[in-house]
């Protein structure tokens, strides 16, 4: 069974760093594009960033661009975001995904991890 | 960046009638390699999203054939055949062709 534990969150001041992990399980990760998705509260979906399986190649949503890193070891089954210089609008729910699912292939949420931006 | 646009946003519906939401991309969402990737996502009150629909139409396991999807290009359509309790909550499309991979805004299905 896949599974996708996201975890790291919490309450962190404006212009504060937090990082994320995510312990996949269930299916080989070192084959896989893997992504961060996130979701304001009370609001719809974004998707934040996407990382080949190599780490070769990195893709981030302009709103996070320069602030927000994306990496992985593959060794630990493992994801993380790194989170830099955090603003208010960064406040959401994160999960980890498989890219796959954007593309058709297979479909996995965990719980996600919420990140509070506050002062 | 694509704009994916859902109509409506809220959709109040009867127990057994069907319901039907509309999403419009800002571009073609066919890709390169011919597939277009276009999703449909299911988020119940309190829980994470999980996909119905994938590639326009491919029904994921465990979703009930009550759900379908269909169009092209820029034009997309979710339908539920007979509304059922399980139903409520937020129905996302979202669009796996150009990067940054971007969703709709939701439709938010209720029961009358």
């Amino acid at each position: 069974e896949v599974q996708l534990v996201e975890s790291g969150g919490g309450l962190v001041q404006p212009g504060g760093s937090l990082r994320l992990s995510c312990a996949a399980s269930g299916f080989t990760f070192s084959s896989f594009w893997m992504s961060w998705v996130r979701q304001a509260p009370g609001e719809g979906l974004e998707w934040v960033a996407n990382m080949k399986p190599d780490g070769s190649e990195k893709y981030y949503v302009d709103s996070v661009k320069g602030r927000f890193t994306i990496s992985r070891d593959n060794a630990k089954n493992s994801l993380y975001l790194q989170m830099n210089t955090l603003r208010a609008e960064d406040t959401a729910v994160y999960y980890c995904l498989v890219a796959a699912s954007a593309r058709g292939g297979f479909d996995s949420w965990g719980q996600g991890t919420l990140v509070t931006v506050s002062s | 960046d694509v704009v994916m646009t859902q109509s409506p946003l809220s959709l109040p519906v009867t127990l057994g009638q069907p319901a039907s939401i509309s999403c419009r991309s800002s571009q073609s969402l066919v890709y390169s390699d011919g597939n277009t990737y276009l999703n449909w996502f299911q988020q119940r009150p309190g829980q994470s999203p999980r996909r119905l629909i994938y590639k326009v139409s491919n029904r994921d396991s465990g979703v009930p054939d009550r759900f379908s999807g269909s169009g092209s290009g820029t034009d997309f359509t979710l339908k539920i055949s007979r509304v059922e309790a399980e139903d409520v909550g937020v129905y996302y499309c979202m669009q796996g062709t150009h990067w940054p991979w971007t969703f709709g805004q939701g439709t938010k299905v209720e029961i009358k």
